[in-house]
């Protein structure tokens, strides 16, 4: 099993749409959550660290649920420059790797 | 501030030959990780390093690969007699530290290795 798990997408959705991705990890251990987005070739950027029970960031709600083992990220309001996709990023504090998810994939259409 | 910068953007070289690419980390992060993420998959690690402690070198997929990092700065990651399987986009990330929310990584802009 991966230590962290995306639905890869595609995720196509019209402007203006509310779109929500999970993700899993496998260590009850983890300790640090974060969301980046990924532009195409580009290096994955900040989007949302994740340390308790969730936070918000304008139209970006990410939550986390430690009793199920998955982190959400919110989008509402969806624009055009909201294409990317979405990494999910898990901290095991155990050691010092960062597990990243493949990544899921939005498009939004005008 | 200046953010993570890596040389050199594009990379294009000979199966058999070595590569050396460089990192600078943002001025004062100790952590500093090596990735690299071949076409349509997800980042993979390769190695960390921080502050003075002994490298995690769990990640390097074989003995071709070393890095370094000298004065706690600037690394360099070396791919002896590449292969073309080889061929991905080497990133490298750094961080305040480790723990609390020091712990942020913050991408360079990778560089692009293609192994012909």
């Amino acid at each position: 099993r991966k230590e962290v798990e995306q639905d890869p997408g595609p995720f196509n959705v019209p402007e203006g749409a509310t779109v929500a991705f999970n993700c899993t990890y496998s260590n009850s251990a983890s300790q640090s959550f974060f969301w980046y987005r990924q532009d195409c070739r580009k290096e994955p950027k900040l989007l949302m660290s994740v340390y308790s029970s969730g936070n918000e960031d304008g139209r970006f709600t990410a939550q986390l649920n430690r009793a199920s083992q998955y982190i959400s990220l919110l989008i509402r309001d969806s624009k055009l420059s909201d294409s990317a996709t979405y990494l999910c990023v898990v901290n095991m504090r155990t050691g010092n790797q960062f597990y990243f998810g493949t990544g899921t994939s939005l498009t939004v259409i005008p | 501030g200046a953010g993570v910068s890596q040389s050199p953007s594009n990379k294009v070289t000979e199966k058999g030959k070595d590569v050396e690419l460089r990192c600078d980390p943002i001025s004062g992060h100790t952590a500093l990780y090596w990735y690299r993420q071949s076409l349509g998959q997800g980042l993979e690690f390769l190695i960390y390093f921080q502050g003075n402690s002994a490298p995690d070198k769990s990640g390097l997929p074989s003995d071709r690969f070393s890095a370094e990092r000298t004065g706690g700065s600037v690394s360099t990651l070396t791919i002896q007699r590449t292969q073309q399987e080889d061929s991905a986009v080497y990133l490298c990330a750094s961080s305040k530290g480790w723990g609390g929310n020091t712990d942020t990584q913050y991408f360079g802009p990778g560089t692009r290795l293609t192994v012909l």
